[in-house]
């Protein structure tokens, strides 16, 4: 079975600076999708950046960026000039294909907070 | 882009009645939409696949009596929690979309049972 772990609870950094959440991921499957979501404290859920497993280049979504390693099953999103705005939850999902149906298999999320 | 509303945002119910949260895709059809449920502080946990015009597929250990799931047209799928509990109280997110695009969620719902 997929699992995704996100090892480090919480986070904090300084505004403009950078930082990287971790995720790794353990599946046998060769073909699956990867990303990220924010959850503020709305708790609306937003896209951050997704990647495909068969595409060797790291996305990229202006600040946002992926460091995919697909041999090492890691797959870190670094978040560059941080705002005060990225302050969130941020979960890593897996997706993976069950009868046809496409499902997200998520992390347990690192708390980000960015200070001022 | 896809913009998927949940309504209501919030709701008090007492205990032993039931209630409707329903899950809209405003600007697509979606003949899957996902039901998940999470706890403060905590991930997403995936509830059921709302498939239009058959049953839902429960994951295992939701019960499926208690959380019914239609999803009577390409645009909209409602969860009702049944005969709803104090331990039934929690955040309840719909998403839907394309697949491997990813999904979009809704504003979920926050259920109080008094």
């Amino acid at each position: 079975a997929q699992t995704v772990t996100q090892s480090q609870p919480e986070m904090s950094v300084q505004e403009a600076e950078t930082v990287t959440l971790s995720c790794t991921y353990d599946t046998s499957e060769n073909n699956y999708y990867l990303f990220w979501y924010k959850q503020p404290p709305s708790r609306q859920m937003i896209l951050v950046i997704r990647q495909e497993a068969y595409k060797q280049q790291n996305a990229t979504e202006n600040r946002f960026s992926v460091n995919f390693q697909k041999a090492a099953k890691s797959f870190s999103l670094k978040i560059s000039d941080s705002q005060l705005g990225d302050t969130a939850m941020y979960f890593c999902a897996f997706m993976k294909i069950t009868s046809g149906t496409y499902k997200y298999i998520f992390g347990t999320g690192t708390r980000l907070k960015v200070l001022a | 882009g896809a913009v998927v509303s949940q309504h209501p945002s919030r709701v008090i119910c007492k205990s032993g009645t039931s209630v409707k949260i329903e899950c809209r895709s405003l600007d697509f059809q979606a003949t899957t939409m996902f039901w998940y449920r999470q706890f403060p502080k905590q991930s997403l946990m995936l509830m059921a696949t709302s498939n239009e015009g058959s049953k839902a597929t429960y994951e295992q250990g939701v019960e499926k009596d208690k959380f019914l799931i239609n999803h009577a047209s390409l645009t909209l799928s409602t969860l009702t929690v049944t005969s709803a509990h104090p331990e039934d109280s929690s955040f309840y997110i719909c998403s839907a979309g394309t697949g491997r695009s990813g999904y979009t969620f809704g504003s979920g719902t926050r259920l109080t049972v008094v």
